[in-house]
């Protein structure tokens, strides 16, 4: 099956600096990706919506400067949180679909990020 | 995308059968009833979808009612690993996945 990684799995960082988080398709290739925001004991809440080589569409509420989407391949997605503070400590969770002619979306494993 | 409504929680005996109740009353022609699942601090796993048929894979069945206004999913013989949040999700073809706050599923030996 379609199998989506993420890097890294865990990250602990310090207030003020910024962190990146990879997403690949590594058995197909992906048209769009979508970024995930997930805090404890709450639901997913899709934050953006990438298509390769092109800007990234944000949900309402998600600020497009603090939370950098590149999707510069069809098998890459990074986000980059910037200038993270602790109230962005979450998981974060990427998923990747192959073509606008499928409607399969295949998730990765998560990336648990701590902000001190 | 219609919204579903599922009930919080739900305890299952393992080796039993566990069936998920969803709502979604207002589910339109066009749209597709998805499950995924998630285990704990793990991304969201795949299980079954469909449109107006009764649906069955390897890992569970999906009933659909008539009128298309509910739906069961069924894992025909509950185990420990079963143990985890289901999401059900009507969505129009292609329409991006926006999670609700699912079913807590504990099975329990």
């Amino acid at each position: 099956g379609a199998v989506v990684s993420q890097h890294p799995s865990w990250v602990i960082c310090k207030s003020g600096t910024s962190v990146k988080i990879e997403c690949r398709s590594l058995d197909f290739q992906a048209t769009t990706m979508f970024w995930y925001r997930q805090f404890p004991k709450q639901s997913l809440m899709l934050m953006a919506t990438s298509n390769e080589g092109s800007k990234a569409t944000y949900e309402q509420g998600v600020e497009k400067d603090k939370f950098l989407i590149n999707h510069a391949s069809l098998t890459l997605s990074t986000l980059t949180v910037t200038s993270a503070h602790p109230e962005d400590s979450s998981f974060y969770i990427c998923s990747a679909r192959a073509g606008l002619g499928t409607n399969e979306q295949y998730f990765g494993p998560g990336t648990r990020l701590t902000v001190t | 995308d219609a919204k579903t409504t599922q009930p919080p929680s739900m305890d299952c005996a393992e080796g039993r059968a566990a069936n998920l109740p969803c709502n979604h009353s207002t589910i339109s022609g066009n749209e597709y009833v998805y499950w995924y699942r998630q285990i704990h601090s793990q991304g969201p796993q795949y299980i079954i979808h469909g449109l107006k048929n009764n649906e069955t894979n390897e890992m569970a069945s999906l009933i659909i009612t008539e009128d298309r206004k509910s739906s069961t999913l069924i894992l025909p013989h509950a185990t420990l690993r079963d143990t985890a949040v289901y999401y059900c999700i009507a969505r129009e073809y292609g329409n991006k996945l926006v999670f609700g706050a699912g079913t807590i599923l504990r099975v329990k030996s």
